[in-house]
């Protein structure tokens, strides 16, 4: 039972416009939230987090938005440019266990020129 | 060196090989996890190791078996594996201590293929 999902597996977004990327989840223990960025041949990076006590968290061109009635997060790029074309992958962490990170499958997003 | 080091990048190994991947982090962590990538799948978290002991195993078969003699460096020992065991694996460190989210550091991974 996946309990972070990233519904979308790809996405293309023109360059200059913005990107929106969607998690869902399952698990009401969860108390933070992470999005990585992995480029091919490399592993992924930490790009921003949130707890579950805000909704809202920015930092530069990103911004990490929190729905927790939803159970939904989602990422914006903007504006989008071509170095955020790679995998982003949407993570939690389960507030009983705090040395364990769940990921969703990941969305390739594409920036287009 | 800084980070977090794995090698081999690329290793090919038979059925019936016996072969170790190794990782080692220079960030001063003390939590360090074990996650396989295959397409189209979820990473999956494999071990942990806190303060070197074995926190998490994910049900993971018997033909992987971690090991962790210190807090920098972490292996993983391969023995019979399938197929289906080809992926990437991904070496992570991180700190739950101090950080509250637990941001966790990766290494570039070694895309392993079994024949």
């Amino acid at each position: 039972d996946q309990q972070v999902k990233q519904n979308s597996p790809s996405l293309s977004v023109q360059e200059g416009r913005i990107s929106i990327l969607n998690c869902d989840y399952t698990n009401s223990m969860f108390d933070y939230f992470l999005w990585y960025k992995k480029y091919p041949a490399e592993g992924p990076t930490f790009l921003i987090s949130i707890s579950s006590i805000k909704d809202k968290n920015e930092d530069g061109r990103f911004t990490v938005f929190l729905n927790k009635s939803a159970k939904h997060l989602s990422l914006h790029i903007v504006p989008s440019q071509p170095g955020d074309s790679a995998v982003y992958f949407c993570a939690a962490r389960d507030m009983n266990r705090d040395d364990k990170i769940i990921f969703g499958k990941g969305t390739r997003l594409h920036i287009l020129p | 060196e800084t980070g977090v080091t794995q090698t081999p990048r690329h290793l090919v190994m038979g059925m019936t090989n016996k072969k170790s991947l190794k990782c080692e982090q220079h960030l001063g962590h003390n939590a360090m996890y074990w996650y396989k990538q295959s397409a189209k799948k979820p990473l999956e978290l494999m071990f942990v190791y806190n303060f070197k002991e074995q926190t998490e195993n994910n049900s993971v078969p018997s033909r992987f078996s971690p090991e962790c003699p210190n807090s920098s460096h972490l292996f993983l020992h391969l023995h019979t594996l399938q197929p289906e065991d080809s992926a990437l694996y991904l070496c992570a460190s991180s700190d739950p201590t101090t950080s509250a989210y637990n941001e966790q550091f990766f290494g570039p991974g070694t895309r392993l293929t079994v024949l």
